[in-house]
């Protein structure tokens, strides 16, 4: 499973557009990247996946450049309850394991 | 149905204590996954079903922990001799088949403190 490196914290004002970009230097030609939100005391729900390019869905858009070596996830007009922590998942769809890394945890502000 | 049930919620227990954790998936979700995350970290894998069949377990699976998913619907999670470092969140998740794997639903979890 691909290693995934992303910002432990990041700080947003209401109506912002947040992005957060997830490093995965090793991903294999099967992986693909996905996102998940978490809230305090909650299990995490999955956001959006891809493979390559662009994927847009209602709550966000993630960017995946050519070489795949990274990727982004788009928040658009961000409101204080998207306040949480979101993971970054590489790895082959039809592997049963899922390696969820320490995460970034974003703060919206009034 | 409506998500990922887990009961219980909560479970405070006295180390060396045994106690088991309950999963229900979503109804026809065929693969049933395990986690246990402590605080400030993100979940780590223990388990994986697909149907009744356990395929992969986790090396942080000691020999106290086993799971079962008897007739491929709920499952159990069974820790024996508890210690204080299995005081943690453990949460359940079910994805069916033909998706991707890691388009899981995860339940509430089980926070279990060991005292």
């Amino acid at each position: 499973l691909a290693k995934t490196t992303q910002p432990i914290s990041m700080d947003s004002y209401e109506g912002q557009e947040v992005n957060i970009t997830c490093s995965h230097n090793n991903i294999a030609t099967n992986d693909y990247i996905t996102w998940y939100q978490q809230f305090p005391s909650q299990g995490p729900r999955f956001i959006i996946q891809g493979y390559k390019t662009k994927v847009t869905n209602e709550v966000a858009s993630l960017f995946i450049p050519a070489d795949r070596k990274s990727s982004t996830l788009s928040l658009p007009r961000v409101s204080l309850s998207d306040t949480a922590v979101y993971y970054c998942l590489v790895g082959d769809t039809n592997a049963g394991k899922s390696t969820f890394g320490d995460g970034t945890t974003l703060t919206v502000k009034p | 149905d409506t998500g990922v049930s887990q009961d219980p919620r909560h479970k405070i227990t006295k180390r060396g204590q045994n106690v088991t954790f309950r999963c229900d998936p979503i109804s026809e979700h065929n693969r049933l996954y395990w986690y246990r995350q402590t605080l400030g970290q993100g979940p780590e894998f223990l388990t994986y079903f697909q149907n009744e069949a356990q395929l992969e377990k986790s090396r942080l699976l000691s020999d106290r922990f086993s799971a079962e998913r008897p007739k491929g619907s709920f499952s159990t999670l069974e820790i024996q001799r508890t210690e204080q470092g299995d005081s943690a969140m453990y949460l359940c998740a079910s994805s069916p088949s033909g998706f991707s794997s890691y388009e899981q639903y995860f339940g509430p979890g089980t926070r279990l403190t060991v005292t």
